[in-house]
């Protein structure tokens, strides 16, 4: 079962331009994570926010966390053509396991 | 350094045949999973190692499923035998241990059942 929904299924945005996901989940979480993948590399980590967490950035990325509302938002800054991928949250409640949602597919066209 | 490597990358075979996945994780780190995605979809658990311990084989359909994790390093998932719903990639990825850490994934085997 998947306990992580996004928003939207699918985005399609000009180079330059801000990208924003959001990940609605059912139970409480100790972390949440978001993991982009493409067909060249793979499922790959972006970033890691933990439950007493409210904000985190890493590069042109911005994570928020709202436990009060189960949810989650990932903003990608100055899209690149690079940038195209599916992107994906995940909710860990305790022992490393995960739980993936079905992700928001992005488009960046040049 | 080696990322998480799987093999075969891809799979073709017909329902009823036998499949087997190999996994070989990033050195050193203890914990390893096996997730099964659907197109589409994202990954779902099958089972999670810690060392050679299966902890979390909930999600794994023991009557055609099998994996195993000898010495707690390399791990291979089987199908006997495989249906046609079956068709997806399988993805193997890895920890430093239990707890709160990112994932590393391979890069998945894609099985085609016909």
């Amino acid at each position: 079962s998947q306990q992580g929904e996004e928003d939207p299924q699918a985005l399609s945005i000009q180079e330059g331009e801000n990208a924003t996901m959001n990940c609605s989940y059912k139970t409480s979480i100790n972390n949440l994570q978001w993991y982009r993948q493409n067909s060249g590399r793979g499922l790959v980590h972006l970033i890691l926010i933990r439950s007493n967490e409210r904000e985190k950035h890493s590069g042109r990325l911005r994570v928020t966390l709202d436990t009060s509302k189960k949810s989650s938002s990932l903003l990608i800054t100055a899209s690149r053509a690079a940038d195209t991928a599916s992107y994906f949250c995940a909710t860990s409640s305790g022992y490393s396991t995960l739980t993936f949602g079905k992700g928001t597919m992005l488009l960046v066209s040049p | 350094e080696a990322g998480v490597v799987q093999s075969p990358r891809y799979k073709i075979i017909e329902k009823k045949q036998p499949v087997a996945f190999w996994c070989n994780p990033i050195s050193g780190h203890n914990t390893l999973y096996w997730y099964r995605q659907n197109l589409g979809q994202g990954p779902e658990l099958l089972i999670r190692y810690e060392n050679e311990e299966a902890v979390d084989d909930s999600q794994l359909p023991k009557d055609r499923f099998s994996a195993e994790r000898l010495k707690g390093v390399d791990s291979t998932l089987k199908i006997q035998p495989a249906e046609l719903g079956d068709s997806a990639v399988y993805l193997c990825a890895s920890t430093l241990g239990a707890g709160e850490f990112e994932q590393y994934f391979g890069p998945g085997t894609r099985l085609t059942v016909t």
